[in-house]
C-alpha cells in the first residue's frame, strides 16, 4: 500500500509570510498532483509534476518533485488570505491509473 | 476549468431511503471515479470506471453501486441509506494517458438521519 504523509497537518500564518508544506512517501510515483480544496467544495487541481527534480511555478506558488520521485514540496511566497484552504497531494503509482491522496495540510492565512 | 457536475449539492434524507447521486462530465473523459471524504480526512476511492459498461470497486468497501451506461454519466446509488453513509461524496474524471490528472466535481454532502 502506498502512503503519502503530508506535513504540517495544520498551519496558521500571518499575511505576507512565506511557508512550505511537504508530501513524503517511501514509494516512487509516476506523477504527483497538488490540489487545493475549500470547505464544502471539490479539490481544484493546481499542478501536476512528472519528472524527478522538476520545479513548476504558479504565480506565488512553487512546486518541486523530489529527484527520486518519492516526495514533493509546495512553497508559497507572501501568503494572502485567498490562499486559505486544504492542500492535498496525490501520487500516481507506477502502472496504476489510480491516485493515492495524503490527508492534507490545512492552511489559514490571517489578514 | 474542468466541466464536471454533481447533483444534488446537499441532501438530507431519512434512514432506509434509496438515493442516487448524479455525476456528469462534458470533457469526453473515459475514466471516472467516486471518492468518499469525511471532514479533515483523506479521500477514499469507492468506485471507478475506465469506460462504458466498466465498473470496479475501490479500496474502501462501500454498500453503494454505480453504473456507466454513457461516457459522460456515472451515477452512484445507495439502495437503503444509513447514518453511517453520512459523508461528502466526490466525483472525478480523467482522460486516458499519462499523467493521471483527475478533475473533481463540487461534491455532494449527504446527511442520513
Amino acid at each position: 500500500t502506498q502512503l503519502l504523509e503530508q506535513s504540517p497537518q495544520f498551519l496558521s500564518i500571518q499575511e505576507g509570510e512565506n511557508l512550505t508544506v511537504y508530501c513524503n512517501s517511501s514509494s516512487v510515483f509516476s506523477s504527483l498532483q497538488w490540489y487545493r480544496q475549500e470547505p464544502g467544495e471539490g479539490p481544484v487541481l493546481l499542478v501536476t509534476v512528472v519528472t524527478g527534480g522538476e520545479v513548476k511555478k504558479l504565480k506565488r506558488l512553487t512546486f518541486q518533485f523530489g529527484d527520486a520521485r518519492k516526495d514533493s514540496s509546495l512553497h508559497i511566497t507572501a501568503a494572502q488570505p485567498g490562499d486559505t484552504g486544504l492542500y492535498l497531494c496525490a501520487g500516481e503509482g507506477a502502472g496504476s491509473y489510480q491516485l493515492t491522496f495524503g490527508k492534507g495540510t490545512k492552511l489559514s492565512v490571517i489578514p | 476549468e474542468a466541466d464536471i457536475y454533481q447533483t444534488p449539492r446537499y441532501l438530507v434524507i431519512g434512514t432506509g431511503k434509496k438515493i442516487t447521486l448524479e455525476c456528469s462530465q462534458t470533457m469526453g473523459h473515459d475514466k471516472m471515479y467516486w471518492y468518499q471524504q469525511d471532514p479533515g480526512m483523506e479521500l477514499h476511492l469507492i468506485h471507478y470506471s475506465y469506460g462504458v459498461n466498466s465498473t470496479e470497486k475501490g479500496d474502501l468497501s462501500s454498500e453503494s453501486t454505480v453504473s456507466r451506461i454513457r461516457t459522460e454519466h456515472f451515477p452512484l446509488t445507495l439502495e437503503s441509506a444509513r447514518p453511517s453513509h453520512t459523508s461528502q461524496y466526490l466525483c472525478a474524471s480523467s482522460e486516458t494517458g499519462a499523467p493521471e490528472t483527475q478533475y473533481f466535481g463540487p461534491g455532494t454532502r449527504l446527511l442520513v438521519l
